[in-house]
């Protein structure tokens, strides 16, 4: 079985400080992963994925996630936070073989200027 | 051209009434599926319909009917709304367990 558990339901950083967002998952074998956005009132937008090869991958609008399998992590990282990064985030997981599809709980990042 | 689409984008009824929520997508993904997000943003999945058989159904209400009629349709039809049933449903859709497309989302208030 597959879960995600994303650390922190609420983040608050600075304009133009670090993001971080934890995700850890939990599978028999490494999975895909997954970082969405989702801006308010609109459907989850695709930031990033891991499927295979280098494990530090980079997304849209910034945002960089590590994939390290030694602490089944997979957290999501910006060097400097814009005012217009202000949404929810969801880490999701899904198996390589099968169906399964998992999201996180999210994590809702504001911007404070 | 939107990928994944979905109508209404809101709907406001009455309790006990029925109602369904149409989602096209045109990236002919094999795949498709309905999800619930609650107003703690929590995204449960409901239905998950590969070449227009279902593959995934999650414990939903058997109010909840999903159909597609072909790869790119996938509706959802609720019977006898409850107060419990408003939330956002999305409609999403990928290419064979890889990423998910997801629509703009219909939110359902429940009166």
């Amino acid at each position: 079985a597959q879960s995600v558990t994303q650390l922190g339901s609420h983040v608050s950083v600075s304009e133009g400080a670090l993001v971080l967002l934890r995700c850890n998952y939990s599978s028999s074998v490494p999975p895909y992963l997954f970082w969405y956005v989702q801006y308010p009132n609109q459907g989850l937008q695709l930031l990033l994925k891991y499927t295979t090869g280098a494990t530090l991958v980079k997304g849209i609008n910034g945002f960089e996630a590590e994939f390290k399998k030694s602490e089944t992590s997979f957290h999501l990282t910006k060097p400097s936070a814009h005012m217009s990064d202000a949404a929810e985030y969801f880490c999701a997981v899904s198996s390589r073989t099968g169906n399964q599809f998992y999201f996180g709980t999210g994590t809702s990042l504001t911007v404070i200027p | 051209d939107t990928a994944v689409s979905q109508t209404p984008k809101y709907l406001v009824t009455q309790m006990g009434n029925d109602k369904s929520i149409k989602c096209e997508q045109n990236l002919g993904h094999d795949t498709m599926y309905w999800y619930k997000q609650d107003s703690k943003k929590f995204l449960k999945i409901m239905f998950s319909y590969n070449n227009k058989e279902l593959i995934i159904n999650e414990t939903v209400p058997n109010r909840f009917s999903p159909k597609s009629p072909d790869k790119a349709h996938l509706n959802l039809h609720i019977n006898s709304l409850e107060l419990g049933d408003s939330a956002v449903y999305f409609c999403a859709s990928s290419p064979r367990y890889n990423e998910q497309f997801f629509g703009p989302g219909t939110r359902l208030t429940v009166l």
